[in-house]
C-alpha cells in the first residue's frame, strides 16, 4: 500500500470506448498529478491539480479529460483513444509546499488500446 | 527549462558487484531538489532519496549512497554489493521549488539487471 491507490491496475479498451481511470489518496496532500509512461520515453507530466484546481495541462490531447472533484480523488476520463496512447498511467500526490516533500506515486494503470 | 539526463539506458551486473547510476541535470533555479526513485516490475515509483541544492553532503543509507556535485550538476547513485532484488528501473528527477506546487522532471531511467 503506497498511500496512493489507482484503479483499475490493467485496462484494455477499444478505440471507440469510453473509460475512466481513478486515483485516490488519503495522505492529506493538496496537489495531484497524472503522468504517462511510455516505453523508451521519460515520464511525461500530463495534468496538475492544486487544491482541486487544474494548474497545468501539458498540451495533452482532448481525448484525455481530467477531473478532480476533491483533493483526495482524481480521475482521467478516456474516449476515442489511439493505439499510441497505450502506456502506464501513473497518479501522484504531494504537499502544496512544493518540491521538498517529493511525490507519492500509485502503482499505475496499464492501459492497452486495441 | 529543466532537464535530467540519465545516459545509461541499461546496466547488467552480477550479484555482489558495486554499480553506479549516473544523473546529470540542468536548471536555472538556485533552489531545487533532486530525487531518486526506484520502479520495480510492479510499476509504482518508490521514493529513495531527496537532496536540496544547498546540501552537498554525500549520503549513505545501507547499501545505497549518493554523490551530489553541484560543480558538475551531477547526482549519482551507487549500490554496493548489489542484490537480485535491486533489479528495477531507477529514475533521477529534479523539482522546482519556486511555485505553490511542485512539478518533477524525470530522466529516462536506467534499467538495472542484477543476475545471481
Amino acid at each position: 500500500e503506497t498511500g496512493v491507490t489507482q484503479t483499475p491496475r490493467h485496462l484494455v479498451m477499444g478505440m471507440t470506448n469510453k473509460k475512466s481511470l481513478k486515483c485516490e489518496q488519503h495522505l492529506g496532500h493538496n496537489a495531484m498529478y497524472w503522468y504517462k509512461q511510455s516505453a523508451k520515453k521519460p515520464l511525461e507530466l500530463m495534468f496538475v491539480y492544486n487544491f482541486k484546481e487544474q494548474t497545468e495541462n501539458n498540451s495533452v490531447p482532448s481525448r484525455f479529460s481530467p477531473e478532480c472533484p476533491n483533493s483526495s480523488h482524481l480521475f482521467l476520463h478516456l474516449h476515442t483513444l489511439q493505439p499510441e496512447d497505450s502506456a502506464l498511467y501513473l497518479c501522484a500526490s504531494s504537499q502544496r509546499t512544493g518540491g521538498a516533500g517529493g511525490y507519492t506515486f500509485g502503482s499505475g494503470t496499464r492501459l492497452t488500446v486495441v | 527549462a529543466q532537464k535530467v539526463t540519465q545516459a545509461q539506458t541499461e546496466i547488467s551486473v552480477v550479484e555482489k558487484e558495486d554499480v553506479t547510476l549516473d544523473c546529470v541535470y540542468e536548471t536555472r533555479d538556485t533552489t531545487y531538489y533532486l530525487f531518486w526513485y526506484k520502479q520495480p516490475p510492479s510499476g509504482e515509483l518508490v521514493f529513495l532519496i531527496r537532496r536540496n541544492s544547498f546540501d552537498e553532503q554525500n549520503e549513505i543509507s545501507g547499501r545505497y549512497s549518493w554523490n551530489f556535485q553541484k560543480s558538475t550538476s551531477s547526482f549519482n547513485f551507487t549500490i554496493t554489493a548489489s542484490q537480485v532484488v535491486d533489479s528495477a528501473v531507477y529514475f533521477c528527477a529534479l523539482s522546482e521549488t519556486n511555485s505553490g506546487y511542485s512539478t518533477l522532471t524525470f530522466g529516462k531511467g536506467t534499467m538495472l539487471l542484477v543476475s545471481p
